[in-house]
């Protein structure tokens, strides 16, 4: 167990629908990074927050969105929904604001779009 | 495009053979490596890191990795595996020519039979 929680663990949705993913760090990480993983394109980086600033962004769609609130989880919202956003996306946190720090990852969240 | 390469997507071995998997990556400058391996139904996690010293790393498990700065590798070793090595092995980097964020490799599969 990294200590990262994330929920829900399956989610499945219609194309166009919108949703929400949620993300708890280890307790005193400041950082929270979100990764997409999918057959097709791997492991992507997609956005990191650090002490609830957005610190560096990836290959995020503008339909993608994200937040870390001030106690440190973070929300990643889907929107517009289309069948290739099917993926797992896990959510990782580490102590610092630094992309070289070891990274703790969560248990991901499957997102099936039907 | 800078990138990292995983070349084998699959590896498959039997108990007590030697596994070696490859990593190369396309960025100059300073880098950090990683190698992350995810078993079945589990998260991401750590087995070694290489941030600078010795290029011989050991991690976890038994694993080893060695950086070869002019051939742009960070190869995996294991000299003899286990049926519980089963699982994905990732090759992630994190270089200040792709702005700190850690960029992964494709993973390879790899299954050891007993």
């Amino acid at each position: 167990d990294s200590g990262v929680t994330q929920t829900p663990k399956h989610l499945i949705t219609a194309t166009g629908q919108r949703v929400t993913l949620r993300c708890s760090p280890r307790s005193g990480d400041l950082s929270v990074y979100w990764y997409q993983q999918s057959l097709d394109q791997g492991l992507q980086f997609l956005i990191q927050y650090y002490n609830g600033e957005e610190r560096a962004k990836g290959n995020i769609l503008e339909r993608f969105s994200a937040q870390q609130f001030p106690d440190l989880h973070s929300e990643l919202n889907l929107s517009s929904l289309e069948l290739g956003d099917s993926a797992l996306y896990f959510c990782a946190s580490s102590p610092y604001g630094q992309g070289y720090n070891e990274q703790f990852f969560g248990p991901g969240t499957r997102l099936t779009v039907l | 495009a800078q990138s990292v390469s995983q070349h084998n997507h699959h590896v498959i071995l039997s108990e007590a053979a030697s596994l070696e998997l490859g990593c190369n990556y396309s960025y100059g400058g300073t880098v950090n490596l990683f190698w992350y391996v995810q078993y079945p139904g589990q998260h991401l996690q750590l087995l070694l890191k290489y941030f600078s010293g010795d290029p011989l790393v050991k991690g976890i498990k038994g694993f080893e990795a060695e950086f070869i700065k002019s051939k742009f590798s960070f190869n995996l070793r294991k000299p003899s595996v286990q049926w519980s090595d089963t699982a994905e092995y990732f090759c992630a980097v994190n270089a200040a020519a792709a702005g700190n964020k850690l960029t992964f490799g494709g993973g390879t599969r790899v299954l050891v039979k007993p």
